[in-house]
């Protein structure tokens, strides 16, 4: 069966970096787009970032551009969020989702939590 | 880029059947057929309910369907059960960068 599985959350002060890690299972990883997904606490949930199914085509909401970096590794059947100068507002929970083809969602990991906070 | 824009609570009664509206622009939820619904309960993933705007996701009941005029997209739940509340967020593509865009979520409550 598909399964999604996040890892590499934790505790960052603001300034620093973390690198958030999706493994991928159950299904032909390189055949699909693959999304990050956030929830800030208390808030609705925020499209992070895409990359395509070879990761030449990326692109970020406005919020992370040219803080994040998306990537993955076909061979590893993974996917992975760089996260650099890290602002309290980043503070929320990052989804691992893959892309049903066309602009939507259909697996979705557990989630990892992000805190930033001196 | 604003988000989507939902109404930030619903309510019904058991049975009974509710309409949560979101509503974009023609860049996104008018100008193309790539709308879809997430419910969402506290503490574990979203789930895909519906896709391309009027498509119900697999196991998703036909209780829960899905539809769009103009620039409002709409997800209707009828006979309303219990374990029907939760969040729910529409969400778009949007054709003039390419990104991704959700509306900001609806709490369910059923009374």
């Amino acid at each position: 069966q598909v399964q999604v599985v996040e890892s590499g959350g934790g505790l960052v002060k603001p300034g620093g970096s973390l690198r958030l890690s999706c493994a991928a299972s159950g299904f032909t990883f390189s055949d699909y787009y693959m999304n990050w997904i956030r929830q800030a606490p208390g808030k609705g949930l925020e499209w992070v970032s895409y990359i395509s199914s070879r990761g030449s085509i990326v692109n970020y909401a406005d919020s992370v551009e040219g803080r994040f970096t998306i990537s993955r590794d076909n061979a590893k059947n993974s996917v992975y969020l760089q996260m650099n100068s890290l602002r309290a507002e980043d503070t929320a929970v990052y989804y691992c989702a893959r892309d049903g083809k066309s602009w939507w969602f259909d697996y979705w990991g557990q989630g990892t939590l992000v805190t930033v906070s001196s | 880029q604003s988000a989507l824009t939902q109404p930030p609570s619903a309510s019904g009664s058991p049975g009974q059947s509710v309409t949560i509206s979101c509503t974009g622009t023609s860049s996104d939820v008018g100008g193309y057929n790539y709308v879809s619904w997430y419910q969402h309960h506290p503490g574990k993933a979203p789930k895909l309910m519906i896709y391309e705007g009027t498509k119900r996701s697999s196991g998703v009941p036909d209780r829960f369907s899905g539809s769009k005029s103009g620039n409002t997209a709409s997800l209707t739940v009828s006979g309303l059960q219990a374990e029907d509340e939760a969040d729910y967020y529409c969400c778009s593509y949007v054709g003039t960068n390419k990104k991704i865009i959700f509306g900001g979520g609806t709490k369910l409550t059923v009374l």
